[in-house]
């Protein structure tokens, strides 16, 4: 079974505002990273977040890790039309478990 | 380099044929994966090899599907007796090794559907 969940599924904004998408999983990690999925196909990775961290940056997007409620954040700032994908977080284990996803529509 | 590469990008296969799917992972990567995703599903894990030990096939949805990973290198997943429901895209990943905290580089994935 899946043990990353996303929320929510699907999110409409405006380009320039801020998308904030939501994940929870069930047990414990060592680590914890969010892909962004064009179209379908192949994810590419964006950002790691250890279990020992509680914020992590990189360019326009933040990563929080609660590991007390077993959930993290992606926020993503200052969004543009380029960033119109389905994001997915991904927790570690002896394979990757990952989301459903949240697909994220910015509107130019 | 050359990242991840699948073939072929497309098949479209009669239901009961048997399908090959092909990866090619990045050259140094000791772990690959396969994921299957249904439309507008998640990833589904599959199987995975990391080096020569035995692959890890606890996501195998039937013993139609099986995979082999040849030298280290290549690695094709063979559906048997293809279903409809079978239909998705198939992606396959790469990391330098299967430790936690190693990026999976995926490539373009196989989108497969079984008329």
């Amino acid at each position: 079974s899946q043990q990353g969940e996303e929320d929510p599924q699907a999110l409409s904004i405006q380009e320039g505002e801020n998308a904030t998408m939501n994940c929870s999983y069930k047990t414990s990690i060592n680590n914890l990273q969010w892909y962004r999925q064009n179209s379908g196909r192949g994810l590419v990775h964006l950002i790691l977040i250890r279990s020992n961290e509680r914020e992590k940056h990189s360019g326009r997007l933040r990563v929080t890790l609660d590991t007390s409620k077993k959930s993290s954040s992606l926020l993503i700032t200052a969004s543009r039309a380029a960033d119109t994908a389905s994001y997915f977080c991904a927790t570690d284990g002896n394979q990757f478990y990952f989301g459903t996803g949240t697909s994220l529509t910015v509107i130019p | 380099g050359a990242g991840v590469s699948q073939s072929p990008s497309n098949k479209v296969t009669e239901k009961g044929k048997d399908v090959e799917l092909r990866c090619d992972p990045i050259s140094g990567h000791t772990a690959l994966y396969w994921y299957r995703q249904s439309l507008g599903q998640g990833l589904e894990f599959l199987i995975y090899f990391q080096g020569n030990s035995a692959p890890d096939k606890s996501g195998l949805p039937s013993d139609r599907f099986s995979a082999e990973r040849t030298g280290g290198s290549v690695s094709t997943l063979t559906i048997q007796r293809t279903q409809q429901e079978d239909s998705a895209v198939y992606l396959c990943a790469s990391s330098l090794a299967a430790g936690t905290g190693d990026t999976q580089y995926f490539g373009p994935g196989t989108r497969l559907t079984v008329l």
